[in-house]
C-alpha cells in the first residue's frame, strides 16, 4: 500500500494566517492526490483534486500544488470557518489511501 | 442536486451483521462507481472498497477484503456495504462517497451524511 504522511499532525494559526500543510508519498503518484476538509459532524469535502485543480464552489484562497511524492496544500488567509482537519488522499493505485490529517486550531 | 442519503445509526451486538444503504439521486446512477470509506473514533480516514453499480464489480482493499460486501441496487439507486462478524473494532462513521473524475483522477465527491455503526455487547 502507499503509505501517505501530512505534517503536522496539528497546528495553531489565527485568522488572516497563511497556512501550508504537506503531505508525501511513500513512492510516486505523479498527480494523483485530493485534498480533503473534515468540519466535525460532517462528511469530508474536497477542495482540490489532482494536486492542484480547485473544486468548484471552493474558495480561491486554496490551493494545491506538487507532483510526484511531495504536495502542499495552501490557504493563503485563513477564515473562520477553515478551522477543521484536512486529508491528503491518493487515487494513483488501489488500495487509495489518506493521510492522517491535519488539525487547523486557533 | 447531486445527493447521497445513508440509512441511520445503528447499534449491534458482537457477531451480528449489518447492511448500510446508500441512495443516489440527482444524477445517473449507473454512470459513476460509488465507494465506501470509514473513520473510527478518533482516527483517520480509511478506504474500504468500490462498486462500479454498471455491472456490480467491485473492488476492495486487501485489509477489509472477506470482512465487507459492497453490493448495489440499480433499480433503487442504491449501494449497500455489509458488515459480517462484528467486532468493537468495528465501531466507526461509515461514509458512502460517488468517485468523480476519471482514473487514475479521481476523487471522492459528493459524501453521504455518513452512517455511526456502535458495537459492544
Amino acid at each position: 500500500d502507499i503509505q501517505m504522511t501530512q505534517s503536522p499532525s496539528s497546528l495553531s494559526a489565527s485568522v488572516g494566517d497563511r497556512v501550508t500543510i504537506t503531505c508525501r508519498a511513500s513512492q510516486t503518484i505523479s498527480s494523483n492526490l485530493n485534498w480533503y476538509q473534515r468540519k466535525p459532524g460532517k462528511p469530508p469535502k474536497v477542495l482540490i483534486y489532482a494536486a492542484s485543480s480547485l473544486q468548484s464552489g471552493v474558495p480561491s484562497r486554496f490551493s494545491g500544488s506538487g507532483s510526484g511524492t511531495d504536495f502542499t496544500l495552501t490557504i493563503s488567509s485563513l477564515h473562520p470557518e477553515d478551522f477543521a482537519t484536512y486529508y491528503c488522499q491518493q487515487s494513483y493505485t488501489t488500495p487509495w489511501t489518506f493521510g492522517q490529517g491535519t488539525k487547523v486550531e486557533i | 442536486e447531486v445527493q447521497l442519503v445513508q440509512s441511520g445509526a445503528e447499534v449491534k451486538k458482537p457477531g451480528e451483521s449489518l447492511r448500510i444503504s446508500c441512495k443516489g439521486s440527482g444524477y445517473s446512477f449507473t454512470a459513476f462507481w460509488i465507494t465506501w470509506v470509514r473513520q473510527m473514533p478518533g482516527k483517520g480516514l480509511e478506504w474500504l472498497g468500490r462498486i462500479d453499480p454498471s455491472d456490480s464489480y467491485t473492488d476492495y482493499s486487501p485489509s477489509f477484503q472477506g470482512h465487507v460486501i459492497i453490493s448495489a441496487d440499480n433499480s433503487l439507486n442504491t449501494a449497500y456495504l455489509q458488515l459480517n462478524s462484528l467486532k468493537a473494532s468495528d465501531t466507526a462513521i461509515y461514509y458512502c462517497a460517488r468517485l468523480a473524475g476519471t482514473y487514475p483522477h479521481s476523487w471522492f465527491d459528493p459524501w453521504g451524511q455518513g452512517t455511526l455503526v456502535s458495537v459492544s455487547s
